[in-house]
């Protein structure tokens, strides 16, 4: 069983301010996978990115970058020059190897003000 | 990106009622899912399917009934709908362990 904790519930911040979305999780399994979704006021579900936990090698698209850190168990997602189109639920979601399952945080809700 | 389709995108209606809610994609993916999702609070799956005639109960117990008669659906039932089953539906698909999953836009059931 996983379990994710995503400690930030609501945060906000002015348009054009980097923001950092916590994600920490556990789970038993050796190789497993991670991702961040987001979720605007529309509902539906958009996929962000993905990571596998034997690559550790953080990257930059864009204006979203990540950092992964399996020493900790945390995977935290950054947005850089956060604008008004940002606000939404993030969830940051581990995956188990069995492939089943994402597991989803209590997500993180995110107002950028203009 | 992804084609899934979920109808009603809203549906209210009363106690007692048999509703279905609808969700096809036309990825040709084999594994699909529910979730359910109250609104702001995390996702739990309900149901999944690895491919036709298989389906399984996810982590969370659920009411509903589902069915994969074809590769394309995966329709969701509730026999007698309850006010404790208002909330927002998700369906989902994926190609497979270690894939992303793409979500449909959702069924927001009100029952009143």
């Amino acid at each position: 069983a996983q379990k994710v904790t995503q400690a930030q519930t609501e945060i906000s911040v002015v348009e054009k301010e980097d923001v950092t979305l916590d994600c920490v999780y556990e789970t038993r399994d050796t190789t497993y996978y991670l991702f961040w979704y987001k979720q605007p006021p529309s509902g539906e579900l958009v996929f962000l990115i993905r990571r596998n936990s034997f690559d550790e090698q953080n990257e930059i698209s864009g204006r979203y970058s990540w950092n992964f850190q399996k020493s900790t168990s945390s995977f935290n997602f950054t947005i850089t020059a956060s604008q008004v189109v940002d606000s939404a639920v993030y969830f940051c979601a581990p995956r188990d190897n069995a492939g089943n399952m994402l597991t989803f945080g209590g997500g993180t809700r995110l107002m950028v003000k203009p | 990106e992804a084609d899934i389709y979920q109808t009603p995108r809203y549906l209210v209606i009363g106690t007692g009622k048999k509703i279905t809610l609808e969700c096809s994609q036309t990825m040709g993916h084999d594994k699909m899912y529910w979730y359910q999702q109250d609104p702001g609070m995390e996702l739990h799956l309900i149901h999944y399917s690895y491919g036709v005639n298989s389906t399984e109960k996810g982590d969370l117990s659920s009411e509903s009934t589902v069915s994969r008669i074809r590769t394309e659906h995966f329709p969701l039932t509730l026999e007698s709908a309850r006010p404790s089953h208002t909330s927002q539906y998700l369906c989902a698909t994926d190609r497979g362990r270690g894939n992303e999953q793409f979500f449909g836009p959702g069924t927001r059931l009100t029952v009143l």
